[in-house]
């Protein structure tokens, strides 16, 4: 179905904090979720991926936690650079081998 | 991972006519998708193009509007039929190997006038 919303939310940081973007998912029986940034007039690039018998998994500066019990993802970047600014979204495998996009969030960095 | 080529970027287009997408992937695929984001908002999947049959789309989305072809495993056309502004919106080609983790093309910015 349609993901609607007027505006996606926003959040902002100061350069060298560290940022925590939230997601909750739909489906229970999803096993397979995703990170993508977006920056402005690019398509989504992939950030981190997460399998649903885990429930934390680290790359370079950015961390994603899944907690199935409340259907709920969030990623976690470190020491947030200016380059970090863009639209975040998780995506979720619902079967089928397609994903479908939560709402995402604008994430600011201030120099 | 994939590199993806979606033409064109841009496109401005009278109302009633039709504009066909391209999606170029530089290796063989096994999954390709179309996307439509409208301005400010999230993805919203088209429908998965399957290579050698019909494309199988999501709940408000129809062949006769968004007639799809993949005649091979690294190419794929998305048409927008007869537009009208509601059509404006970015459609973005998506491709991989299955499961996720997905690459994406830059995007068509469709503006229908």
């Amino acid at each position: 179905g349609e993901n609607v919303g007027l505006h996606l939310p926003t959040l902002s940081v100061q350069e060298g904090d560290n940022s925590i973007i939230n997601c909750a998912y739909s489906n229970s029986a999803s096993d397979y979720f995703i990170w993508y940034k977006q920056e402005s007039g690019k398509g989504p690039q992939f950030i981190i991926d997460i399998r649903s018998n885990m429930d934390k998994r680290q790359g370079q500066r950015v961390t994603v936690l899944l907690n199935k019990t409340v259907k709920h993802l969030s990623l976690q970047i470190a020491a947030t650079q200016p380059g970090d600014s863009a639209v975040y979204f998780c995506a979720e495998n619902m079967g089928g081998n397609k994903l479908v996009f939560g709402a995402g969030t604008i994430l600011r960095v201030k120099s | 991972s994939a590199v993806i080529s979606q033409k064109p970027s841009r496109d401005i287009c009278q109302r009633g006519t039709s504009l066909t997408i391209q999606c170029q992937v530089d290796s063989q695929v096994t999954m390709m998708f179309w996307y439509r984001q409208q301005p400010g908002q999230s993805l919203t999947l088209i429908a998965t193009a399957n290579q050698g049959s019909e494309a199988t789309y999501e709940s408000g989305f129809v062949i006769d509007k968004f007639p799809i072809s993949r005649p091979n495993l690294t190419f794929s056309t998305l048409t927008v039929s007869n537009m009208s502004p509601e059509d404006s919106s970015i459609y973005l080609c998506s491709a991989g190997q299955g499961r996720g983790g997905y690459t994406f093309g830059s995007g068509t910015r469709l503006t229908v006038v």
